[in-house]
């Protein structure tokens, strides 16, 4: 079975300030992991997958097989970055478009 | 291009009464997926057509169906709808040439009164 486990639903910052977004996963076998996220009023959209190794919009995310974890970071936060950030797994052993498993998500909100 | 688009983008609906949501695809791609998306929680997956067939199906009772057609958009239908089906339904489609690149739609919004 695969689960997505975001523990915090809010996230408040100021400007300026690191951000981590925690995610945590469950999977037999060989995951592939990605942030979406959705910007007010706006689509879900992919922010990074972690076989890219890239960095977007200044955040980076690295897969810990160890913790089962694929964290999201960025070390200055900015106010363009309030949105719902949500941490997604597909099974990378069973096709590049396998079903996504999703987290509950959870609200950035970066204050001035 | 227009991306994804859903319609339609809300409906109210009855308890036991039945519904259809639809899918156009982003021009390109021929995989649609679909994923229901209650309040607070991130989006489920309900099930995937490709070549007109369901290729994957997630933990939906078989109230939810589906179709494809040849023109590769899709249609969600849900029978004997229940107050707990009330939720944002998500249509995202893909191209199985482009791992992992799925492109999502903005949704239809169902309440079930």
């Amino acid at each position: 079975a695969q689960r997505v486990t975001q523990p915090e639903k809010l996230l408040s910052v100021f400007k300026g300030a690191p951000v981590e977004l925690k995610c945590n996963y469950s999977y037999s076998g060989s995951p592939e992991l990605f942030w979406y996220v959705q910007y007010s009023r706006q689509r879900l959209q992919l922010l990074l997958r972690h076989i890219s190794r890239e960095s977007i919009k200044g955040f980076t995310a690295d897969l810990n097989k160890g913790e089962t974890s694929f964290h999201l970071k960025k070390p200055f936060a900015q106010e363009e970055d309030s949105a719902m950030y949500y941490c997604a797994l597909s099974g990378g052993d069973t096709g590049a478009n396998s079903k996504l498993t999703f987290g509950k998500g959870i609200t950035l909100s970066v204050r001035p | 291009d227009a991306g994804v688009t859903q319609s339609p983008t809300h409906l109210i609906k009855t308890r036991g009464q039945q519904v259809t949501l639809r899918c156009s695809p982003k021009s390109g791609h021929d995989t649609v997926s679909w994923y229901q998306q209650a309040l607070g929680q991130g989006p489920q997956f309900i099930f995937q057509y490709y070549e007109e067939e369901e290729r994957q199906r997630g933990n939906f009772p078989d109230r939810f169906s589906g179709h494809q057609f040849p023109n590769y958009s899709s249609e969600l239908n849900v029978n004997a709808l229940l107050l707990g089906d009330s939720a944002l339904y998500l249509c995202a489609s893909s191209d199985p040439r482009v791992p992992y690149g799925y492109t999502f739609g903005s949704g239809t919004r169902l309440t079930v009164v």
